[in-house]
């Protein structure tokens, strides 16, 4: 049973770019959530979803940040128009029920 | 000893020792707590959980004790193993939510 994965593991982008992070739960996993590290800190919560639907998005940034989780696929975090300081690791977490969360290895996000 | 760095505070102890992590979590309506172990460039990983209608819980040489009157948790590492080293998190998910509040972190240090 392969663990939560994630990709690109490492991710290098211009300002004004746009960033997509994958996420794809564990086997039979349904919740998905993702969090943003800064170095040094603990993981801060962004948003929760269920497939199809946004559950709790009380983290998110109001502008240019959005996350899907498509019927099929992986979930997808979207960053547009990245600046410096979107720079962090964007882990993700996916559970059964809503207790205990797995987490990916993540994806380092590097804005130049 | 315990010191407080530049940023993560950290806990240094020898091979064999027990080790004992503290974390004050902030809201008395969360009724879940979990222990995450983070090494340097991975995703947290799953160490022991805590409901809030128990005190105490053991693992493999772990043992997790929660104190609600102080808002109080804390992890006791037994015969401390260089593997052990790592950034420790404790996360709490309040009542009624599915997101997870990361504390901020001690490092531990393990010397031969």
């Amino acid at each position: 049973n392969a663990g939560v994965m994630q990709n690109p593991r490492h991710l290098v982008r211009r300002r004004g770019q746009e960033a997509r992070l994958r996420c794809s739960p564990m086997k039979g996993h349904s919740h998905v959530y993702w969090y943003r590290q800064l170095p040094e800190e603990g993981l801060k919560f962004m948003v929760y979803l269920q497939k199809e639907n946004i559950i709790d998005e009380s983290g998110m940034p109001k502008e240019r940040f959005s996350a899907e989780f498509p019927k099929e696929g992986p979930s997808i975090l979207r960053i547009q128009q990245v600046v410096r300081g979107d720079s962090a690791a964007y882990f993700c977490a996916s559970s059964q029920l809503a207790d205990e969360q797995y987490f990916g290895p993540g994806t380092r996000l590097t804005v130049t | 000893g315990e010191s407080v760095g530049l940023h993560l505070p950290t806990l240094s102890v020898q091979e064999g020792d027990n080790s004992i992590i503290n974390c004050a979590y902030s809201n008395s309506a969360s009724d879940y707590f979990i222990w995450y172990k983070q090494e340097s460039g991975k995703g947290p990983q799953f160490i022991i959980d805590i409901r809030s209608n128990m005190d105490k819980r053991q693992g493999q040489r772990v043992t997790v004790l929660l104190n609600k009157t102080v808002k109080h948790l804390s992890l006791q590492i037994a015969a401390t193993q260089p593997g052990d080293s790592a950034v420790y998190f404790c996360a709490e998910i309040q009542r009624g939510t599915d997101k997870l509040i990361f504390g901020t972190g001690t490092r531990l240090q393990v010397f031969p």
